[in-house]
């Protein structure tokens, strides 16, 4: 069970949007709607963003969407914050019945 | 409020076992399929195991396949993780989270506070 791809770091600086990737295969991300995006503070617990793809948790920040084309999902968060500095993670379930991880990516807000 | 509070870590030998506990409240437990997420120190997330809010299915990552056996006690609220033949690659802080599903256990929407499990000689 491989875990999904993401690049190590983004960046951007306030008030921008970026996008983070993450990529899986047709076992995984290509096969269901149950992608999901983490967000974590060091130290602190990860925070559930997004799930199912694109539908945001209650308390969840709307400048955070998700979405997916063919085995690769997206976090978008707009308006960056310096606030949203940390590490976001993706996860998958995969044909297994199991959950895959991304590497994690962590991003600096300039 | 809902709150998933994990207990059973410390620091243990290799070969060794440990039993992990995740004492839930604030929501009803067996409508909810439940996961345990390890971190090692420094590292990312990487899921273990699920089980389904009815008892009726467990998963397991390759990694723990055959060592590690997750379980619920929907009648205690509680989630367990039975780790065996522990290996020094087996250290990190282990997470038990509720999944916004009934039998997927994906969308983990809330988490413990992690307890920490150090195997080493």
């Amino acid at each position: 069970q491989s875990a999904l791809t993401q690049p190590a770091s983004v960046s951007g600086s306030p008030g921008q949007s970026i996008t983070i990737s993450c990529t899986g295969t047709s076992s995984d991300i290509g096969a269901y709607n149950y992608v999901s995006w983490y967000q974590q503070f060091p130290g602190k617990t990860p925070q559930l963003m997004i799930y199912d793809v694109n539908r945001r948790p209650s308390g969840a920040s709307i400048r955070f969407s998700g979405s997916k084309s063919g085995n690769t999902a997206s976090l978008t968060i707009s308006g960056l914050q310096a606030e949203d500095e940390a590490d976001y993670y993706c996860s998958s379930y995969t044909n297994r019945a199991t959950v895959v991880f991304g590497g994690g990516t962590k991003l600096t807000v300039l | 409020d809902v709150q998933l509070s994990e207990s059973g870590g410390g620091l243990v030998q290799p070969g060794t076992s440990l039993r992990l506990s995740c004492a839930a409240s604030g929501f009803t437990f067996n409508n909810y399929a439940m996961s345990w997420v390890r971190q090692a120190p420094g590292k990312g997330l990487e899921w273990i195991s699920g089980i389904t809010g009815h008892n009726t299915a467990t998963y397991y990552t390759d990694s723990v396949r055959g060592r590690f056996t997750i379980s619920r006690d929907n009648s205690k609220n509680t989630l367990y993780l039975e780790m065996n033949s522990l290996r020094a690659e087996d250290t990190a802080i282990y997470y038990c989270a509720n999944s916004l599903h009934v039998v997927v256990p994906a969308a983990a929407e809330h988490w413990g506070q992690g307890t920490l499990v150090t195997v080493s000689s």
